[in-house]
């Protein structure tokens, strides 16, 4: 089993629909969690964070956990052209908190965004 | 207010060659990650340092690969005998505080081997 899924897309939506991301840990131990955005050749950009199970919400994007489900998602609202990326789901095993734990995220292979004029 | 420098952009190597890539963390960051993004593929931990150490190389081959992070100066990671399979997009992170809180990262660089 790998230890971050993520469908790899391409996923299409309309501009100004909601573009829903996907993404499951097998780490039930996994603490911390990130999306970040890449853009072709470019690097990766963190757009959000979430440590607790629940939502957060950040202008357009919205995070939510589960860590019952193992299960990490972003929703993108009024999506846009500019969203057009692939969407990275990172995983790290450490406490944000304490600083302590593991160095290492564990990244997903990425789902790719495209977001239709 | 320079973010992570990655120098260069792209390095071409033919097979038995060194590579060496260079990143300069963004200022007041002393800690610095690597990772490797082969094509389709997510991104790879390699290794993590502070100044004058290596803190986690666990994510890095045995062989051939090394990274320095030195008193003064960018971090280098350094790729000797180059293999074909080494071709890849590497990237440096750097942040504020060691516990990947956000990481910032570099523009990478994109190794051919050819």
């Amino acid at each position: 089993q790998k230890e971050v899924e993520q469908n790899s897309g391409p996923l299409s939506v309309p501009e100004g629909a909601i573009a829903s991301l996907n993404c499951t840990y097998s780490d039930r131990g996994s603490q911390s969690f990130f999306w970040y955005r890449q853009y072709s050749g470019k690097s990766p950009e963190l757009i959000m964070s979430i440590y607790s199970n629940g939502d957060k919400e950040d202008g357009r994007f919205t995070a939510q956990l589960n860590k019952a489900s193992q299960y990490v998602s972003l929703l993108i609202r009024d999506s846009q052209p500019s969203d057009s990326a692939t969407y990275l789901c990172a995983v790290n095993k450490g406490s944000a908190d304490s600083g302590a734990g593991s160095y290492q995220l564990t990244f997903g292979k990425g789902t790719k965004l495209s977001v239709i004029p | 207010n320079a973010g992570v420098m990655q120098n260069p952009r792209h390095l071409v190597r033919r097979r038995g060659q060194e590579a060496r890539l260079r990143c300069s963390p963004m200022k007041g960051h002393s800690h610095v990650y690597w990772y490797r993004q082969l094509p389709e593929e997510g991104l790879k931990f390699m290794v993590y340092l502070q100044k004058e150490n290596i803190i986690d190389e666990s994510g890095m081959p045995k062989e051939r690969f090394s990274a320095e992070f030195p008193k003064e100066g960018p971090s280098i990671l350094r790729i000797q005998q180059v293999v074909r399979g080494d071709s890849a997009a590497y990237f440096c992170a750097s942040s504020p505080r060691g516990n990947n809180e956000k990481l910032f990262f570099g523009s990478g660089t994109q190794l051919s081997v050819l």
